[in-house]
């Protein structure tokens, strides 16, 4: 089972800063959070990935609170290319298996002119 | 930065013949790459993960004699579809992680493949 709670659709206009939040209640001390990108009909894309506080990189930003129950993508000034499928990954592979492998169903974001 | 290649990125086949996919890490080496499989406006879905030199393991419910998985080298996965019906129609994308990433979850992923079975 998917570790992770998202919106499944978020709707915003172009320019607007958009905050995507995943909850993770049961993240593990060795877990990281990552969160991918996918258009239709292509595989995802990283974004940005974190284990706590804050992460910047050119594209987005990522917010950790101190117990890491959840996260949230910021992305500054979205455009209509935005519009995609966003999906927080926690965890990963660990010698018990891939649970930390498994999606979960993604937020649709679509912005709108 | 790296990139995961999959070929090919559709195919049509009549059911019943079997449909090989290759995905292939062209500028770093991967022992592990992990196959996904994904339904319209469906999430991705975690089939396989496929091992260099050894035995693919699968997710509970993925048939493994339906999806053989071989993993010959460091930088070539490949997935078959066995005896394709209808139902095995399905956007199937392959990810490797990245140096490191094996253990915190980023991955590059392949460009997908569209299996549309007649």
């Amino acid at each position: 089972l998917a570790k992770t709670t998202q919106p499944i659709s978020m709707d915003s206009y172009e320019g607007q800063e958009v905050n995507i939040t995943c909850s993770h209640n049961n993240i593990a001390t060795n877990d990281y959070i990552t969160w991918y990108q996918q258009f239709p009909s292509q595989g995802p894309r990283f974004i940005i990935q974190g284990y706590k506080t804050k992460v910047t990189n050119e594209v987005a930003s990522l917010f950790i609170p101190a117990d890491r129950k959840s996260s949230t993508l910021s992305l500054p000034r979205v455009s209509l290319s935005d519009t995609a499928v966003y999906y927080c990954l926690v965890g990963g592979y660990s010698g018990g298996g891939a649970d930390g492998l498994t999606f979960g169903k993604g937020t649709h974001l679509i912005i709108q002119p | 930065g790296a990139v995961v290649s999959q070929h090919p990125s559709r195919v049509i086949c009549k059911s019943g013949t079997s449909v090989k996919i290759e995905c292939r890490s062209l500028d770093f080496q991967a022992t592990t790459m992990f196959w996904y499989r994904q339904f319209p406006k469906k999430s991705l879905m975690l089939m396989a993960t496929s091992n260099e030199g050894s035995k693919a393991t699968y997710e509970q419910g993925v048939e493994k004699d339906k999806f053989l998985i071989n993993h010959a080298s460091l930088t070539l996965s490949t997935l078959t579809v066995t005896s394709a019906h209808p139902e095995d129609s399905s956007f199937y994308i392959c990810s490797a992680p990245v140096a490191g990433g094996f253990s915190t979850g980023e991955l590059f992923f392949g460009e997908g493949s569209r299996l549309t079975v007649l």
